[in-house]
């Protein structure tokens, strides 16, 4: 069965920390990795991944694949109150097939 | 704006009865994703199509149905409604991009209280 997991489920940090969230998949067919932001709507692109050892970078966010091990973690660095949210890594695999995981709810404290 | 329009954007209807929840794709996007989002659940796949046809089946109750109509817009109906099934409902859409992957884009969601 195809699937998607993140980790940790939650995370409460302090403003200018360092995080570091994990997705691992397990999904055939697959194609590219995404990562998305909800904040108290609908869920935010942020990256897109297909090729492994390739880091994207965003400010101070950053993501890599690795697609041997079959994992993705997303980075951010500095974070800030406005960096609340629940993060989504989705997986997509040939025919438009899109698995997500349940999300990383990151909560930024002053 | 991602591109993704639902409508209605909020919605409170009695146990019992149907709504039509209405999602117009961003232009140009053939494949129309539902999904169903509790309070303290994440997203759940309900149901794909792909330019007017089914492509893809997930958690969808045999009380709701769906479809996608030649103009590419998708409508989900929910019938015989229960009060779990209020949530919040994403309409996305992705592109059929034949290099590389594709993103997939979320509407603002409709939020569904059943009374």
């Amino acid at each position: 069965e195809d699937k998607v997991v993140q980790s940790p489920l939650s995370l409460v940090v302090h403003e200018g920390d360092t995080v570091t969230l994990n997705c691992s998949y397990e999904v055939t067919n697959f194609r590219s990795l995404l990562w998305y932001k909800q904040e108290k709507k609908a869920p935010t692109f942020l990256f897109m991944l297909t090729s492994s050892g390739i880091e994207k970078k965003s400010g101070r966010l950053s993501s890599i694949l690795d697609k041997k091990e079959l994992f993705s973690i997303l980075n951010i660095t500095a974070t800030q109150t406005g960096d609340s949210a629940i993060y989504l890594c989705a997986v997509e695999a040939t025919g438009n097939q899109f698995y997500f995981g349940t999300g990383t709810s990151l909560t930024v404290i002053p | 704006d991602s591109g993704v329009t639902q409508t209605p954007k909020h919605l409170i209807t009695a146990t019992g009865q149907r709504v039509t929840l209405r999602c117009s794709p961003r232009s140009g996007d053939l494949s129309v994703y539902w999904y169903q989002q509790s309070l303290d659940q994440g997203l759940q796949f309900l149901i794909q199509y792909y330019n007017g046809e089914e492509r893809a089946k997930g958690n969808i109750l045999e009380r709701f149905s769906a479809q996608q109509f030649p103009d590419l817009h998708s409508e989900l109906n929910l019938s015989s409604l229960e009060l779990g099934d209020s949530a919040l409902y994403f309409c996305a859409s992705s592109d059929t991009g034949l290099l590389g992957g594709n993103t997939i884009y979320f509407g603002e969601g409709s939020w569904l209280t059943v009374v």
